[in-house]
């Protein structure tokens, strides 16, 4: 079965940084792109981050590029997002979610994502 | 990257059908097939619903079909049940992102 637990969320003030987590179970993590997306409260979902299996392809969010960094660690079969310089409108439930074997262009798995609050 | 339009909310009575477009541009909706949709029951993960436009994941009613015109994509529910209130978000591949549909509650009657 697979399984994404995101941790790492929490309350920062605007210009400050959090590293999330997501720890994966269940599948051939080495062998998966994977992606970060957010939610702000009452909001629609937004992709944020991905990240190629090697790690040697990433994409952001135009919004989040050059403040948040997607990497992953296959020994530890864990996917991150460190993001610096946060401001207010980072506000969201961030999921950490995994391509599907079907097309690979959609999220199949999603963890039950993590509370990140910005707020000074 | 702008939001792909859906509309805020539609309806429908139990058996009924109801249709929820997700309007997009040359760029994204018209450019390519990927396009998929997803379901959002409150305090819950999404879940995948659709993928490639019209293709439905293992598990997924069959009551659940996609289709795809120019730049606007369409989720069409038949024979509604209680447990498709929920809210519904089309997604597009964009050359390496993805941009998400504004939402779609969709409500039972």
């Amino acid at each position: 079965e697979v399984q994404l637990v995101e941790s790492g969320g929490g309350l920062v003030q605007p210009g400050g940084s959090l590293r999330l987590s997501c720890a994966a179970s269940g599948f051939t993590f080495s062998s998966c792109w994977m992606s970060w997306l957010r939610q702000a409260p009452g909001k629609g979902l937004e992709w944020v981050a991905n990240i190629k299996p090697d790690g040697s392809d990433t994409h952001y969010l135009d919004s989040v590029e050059g403040r948040f960094t997607i990497s992953n660690d296959n020994a530890k079969n864990s996917v991150y997002l460190q993001m610096s310089s946060l401001r207010v409108d980072d506000t969201a439930v961030y999921y950490c979610a995994k391509y599907s074997a079907y097309s690979g262009f959609d999220f199949e798995y999603w963890g039950q994502g993590t509370l990140v609050t910005v707020s000074s | 990257q702008s939001a792909l339009t859906q509309p805020r909310s539609v309806s429908g009575s139990p058996g009924q059908s109801v249709t929820i477009s997700c309007t997009g541009t040359s760029s994204d909706v018209g450019g390519y097939n990927f396009v998929s949709w997803y379901q959002q029951h409150p305090g819950k993960a999404p879940k995948l619903m659709m993928y490639d436009v019209s293709k439905r994941p293992s598990g997924v009613p069959d009551r659940f079909s996609g289709s795809k015109s120019g730049n606007t994509a369409s989720l069409t529910i038949s024979w509604l049940q209680a447990e498709d209130d929920a809210d519904y978000f089309c997604c597009s591949y964009v050359a390496t992102k993805y941009v998400f549909g504004s939402g779609t509650k969709v409500t039972v009657l």
